[in-house]
């Protein structure tokens, strides 16, 4: 398996503009989660999802970012419009099953608002 | 709310050396998961060991092992023989595991440096 896959790897952007982070988790894994890693605030969660269904999503910083997870093999994070604030690297990991089963996460995505 | 707290933000040692990083929890949970993870400059997180809560047996992986201490809430990491490649961040990070898969809540990190 080719493990959890995120694109782009590098985002830049202007302050305003929609930016839109995508992910494939590992194939049979049912849980996806999506995290921000800042200097500050270090690794956060923001949301995640059990068989494409959002679980919780409280940790989403605000109405201008959402996720969606349309199908098993694929999931967006949306930021629009984006802020400087904004400039982290994302992450998106998936798991199997239980939290035995452990978690993958993917290379991550960075993003920078200027 | 489960809280993660890592008291050293960085650490420096000799190659070869054993080195041990601390980590601490705060849960009202009696099962979960603790999970140490490495995220070397490439940013990856790479998973280094994992802690079952009613395992009583410390984990082990090769050079890595823990020091699981229930009662204190204490999950340290211990690094024997460093290598040069061992250099990077080391998060500690803990898991309900009541039911299903819920979010890891992570600690702040410790930068561990070994140097030649």
């Amino acid at each position: 398996d080719a493990g959890v896959i995120q694109s782009p790897r590098h985002e830049v952007t202007e302050m305003g503009q929609e930016v839109t982070l995508r992910c494939k988790p590992i194939s049979g894994h049912d849980y996806l989660f999506w995290y921000r890693q800042t200097m500050m605030r270090g690794l956060e969660l923001l949301i995640y999802f059990n068989n494409n269904v959002p679980i919780d999503d409280s940790g989403m910083p605000e109405d201008r970012f959402s996720a969606k997870m349309p199908n098993a093999s694929f999931s967006t994070l949306k930021i629009q419009p984006s802020e400087p604030r904004d400039s982290a690297v994302y992450f998106c990991a998936s798991s199997l099953g239980t939290a035995s089963g452990g978690y993958t996460f993917g290379s991550g995505t960075r993003l920078t608002v200027v | 709310a489960q809280t993660v707290t890592q008291s050293q933000p960085e650490m420096s040692v000799q190659e070869a050396e054993t080195v041990t990083l601390s980590c601490t929890y705060d849960t009202s949970e009696n099962n979960y998961y603790l999970f140490w993870y490495k995220q070397p400059p490439s940013r990856q997180m790479i998973l280094v060991i994992r802690q079952e809560a009613y395992k009583q047996q410390n984990a082990t992986e090769n050079r890595f092992s823990v020091n699981f201490q229930k009662a204190a809430k204490s999950f340290s990491l211990k690094i024997s023989d460093s290598q040069l490649g061992d250099t990077a961040m080391y998060f500690c990070a803990f898991v309900y595991s009541g039911g299903g898969a819920d979010g890891l809540t992570f600690g702040k990190g410790t930068h561990l440096i070994i140097q030649p």
